[in-house]
């Protein structure tokens, strides 16, 4: 079964800055999706951004940008320029490209999360 | 107009009750999913559905069963509910099956037993 870890509970960032939350998964599959949600305080589930492992190109989405090393298991998310609206938090998530995840429903297998605070 | 919503947002109720969350989504999916968040936060999957088609996570107790009148609809029914039950339980949906098509999710519904 996959896992994804984030070993941030928790960053604060001063508002306007860069912060990066690293996430890391193990998988044994080559085709897969890896997405970012936002969850902030009115407990909505946000996509953020998405990035398949077929594609080398790192995916961005204005100031949301990934870091995608596959070879590495590794999908970190850089926000720049951080505003305090971003102010939440963040679960890096996994998809299997198999409908029957040996066991599993097929849906996201999320992290722990990552509490995002910004400093004003 | 909200694509994925869930009723009720809060329910409160005591331990040994049965009781439902609806689950409505108007994006026209054909997939949708219950996740569970836990007091620490972590969200799994329970359920998906696509077509008829049910696939249950095996840690899921069989007191939890998803009923789907239309394929608008995934509603989450729960039998003699129990403490472990508290959690933030979200509806999902999603265009297909593939893999990277993005899910949609509703805004939640905070289940508390007492």
């Amino acid at each position: 079964a996959q896992t994804v870890t984030q070993s941030q509970p928790e960053m604060s960032v001063q508002e306007a800055e860069t912060v990066t939350l690293s996430c890391t998964y193990d998988t044994s599959e080559s085709d897969y999706y890896l997405f970012w949600y936002k969850q902030p305080p009115s407990r909505q589930m946000i996509l953020v951004i998405r990035q398949e492992a077929y594609k080398q190109q790192n995916a961005t989405e204005n100031r949301f940008s990934v870091n995608f090393q596959k070879a590495a298991k590794s999908f970190s998310l850089k926000i720049s320029d951080s505003q305090l609206g971003d102010a939440a938090m963040y679960f890096c998530a996994y998809r299997s490209s198999e409908w029957y995840s040996g066991g599993g429903a097929d849906g996201l297998t999320f992290g722990k999360g990552t509490h995002l605070i910004i400093q004003p | 107009d909200t694509a994925v919503s869930q009723t009720p947002k809060y329910l409160v109720t005591q331990m040994g009750n049965d009781k439902s969350i609806k689950c409505e989504q108007n994006l026209g999916h054909d997939t949708m999913y219950w996740y569970k968040q836990d007091s620490k936060k972590f969200l799994k999957i329970m359920f998906s559905y696509n077509n008829k088609e049910l696939i249950i996570n095996e840690t899921v107790p069989n007191r939890f069963s998803p009923k789907s009148p239309d394929k608008a609809h995934l509603n989450l029914h729960i039998n003699s509910l129990e403490l472990g039950d508290s959690a933030v339980y979200f509806c999902a949906s999603s265009q297909g099956t593939g893999v990277g098509q993005p899910q949609h999710f509703g805004d939640g519904t905070r289940l508390s037993i007492l």
